[in-house]
């Protein structure tokens, strides 16, 4: 079975700081993804990586960055955390190429900002 | 833009109950559809898949058939488990060549013993 893990299951910082959201997986998959889940708003996508150094904006971009330097690993970056980042984060890998590959999920961040 | 619409929840079944949750869907080409679970204090889960018209994916005693025509990929599970207690998504991906999995909102069942 394929296994992402996320490196934190709790996480709570302060406004201003800049926070970080590791994620690995362990299938050597190529794609891997970084999604925020809101009340009411379902799940949203903020980036995704198809390969190592590559990256796409997903919707909700503002305010993240990424980075990927290994395969296995996809980390998440609030450069200045701010109140309205207060959301669970989950991170998804996915094997390669083709569609009908299902993402494979962690078991999610509860990130809150005060 | 592609879209994937679930019914409103929440759902309150007595166990052994039948549920259905409907889910239809707005996509360009052939996209992939999917059932996720994620149950409280998890993330989600894949709970079937089907990849084309027609297709039945099933798990669990869950299934969902891929209908085009009608564009749905409706949830149904015969009997009812207290366990199945939790929130599903519905989703699609590979829409227009899309590398996008695209989620419906989430229904949360309750069942109730």
């Amino acid at each position: 079975d394929v296994k992402v893990t996320q490196s934190s299951r709790y996480l709570v910082k302060r406004t201003g700081e800049k926070v970080f959201l590791e994620c690995v997986q362990d299938m050597d998959h190529e794609n891997m993804f970084w999604y925020r889940q809101d009340p009411g708003l379902g799940l949203r996508l903020i980036y995704f990586s198809y390969d190592v150094k590559m990256k796409e904006k997903g919707d909700i971009p503002e305010g993240y960055s990424v980075s990927r330097e290994k395969k296995e690993r996809f980390s998440l970056i609030l450069e200045s955390a701010s109140t309205n980042q207060t959301s669970m984060y989950l991170c998804a890998s996915r094997g390669p190429g083709v569609f009908e590959q299902p993402q494979h999920f962690g078991d999610g961040t509860r990130l809150s900002i005060l | 833009g592609d879209s994937v619409t679930q019914m409103e929840g929440p759902v309150t079944l007595s166990e052994e109950a039948f549920l259905t949750i409907n889910c239809t869907y707005t996509a360009t080409g052939y996209p992939s559809l999917f059932w996720y679970v994620q149950y409280p204090g998890e993330g989600l889960q894949l709970l079937l898949k089907a990849t084309k018209a027609d297709d039945k994916g099933s798990n669990k005693g869950f299934e969902a058939t891929y209908r085009k025509e009608t564009t749905s990929f409706h949830l149904e599970k015969g009997s009812v488990q207290v366990s199945d207690s939790a929130v599903y998504f519905c989703a699609l991906s590979g829409a227009g060549g899309s590398e996008k999995l695209v989620f419906g909102k989430g229904t949360k069942l309750t069942v109730n013993p």
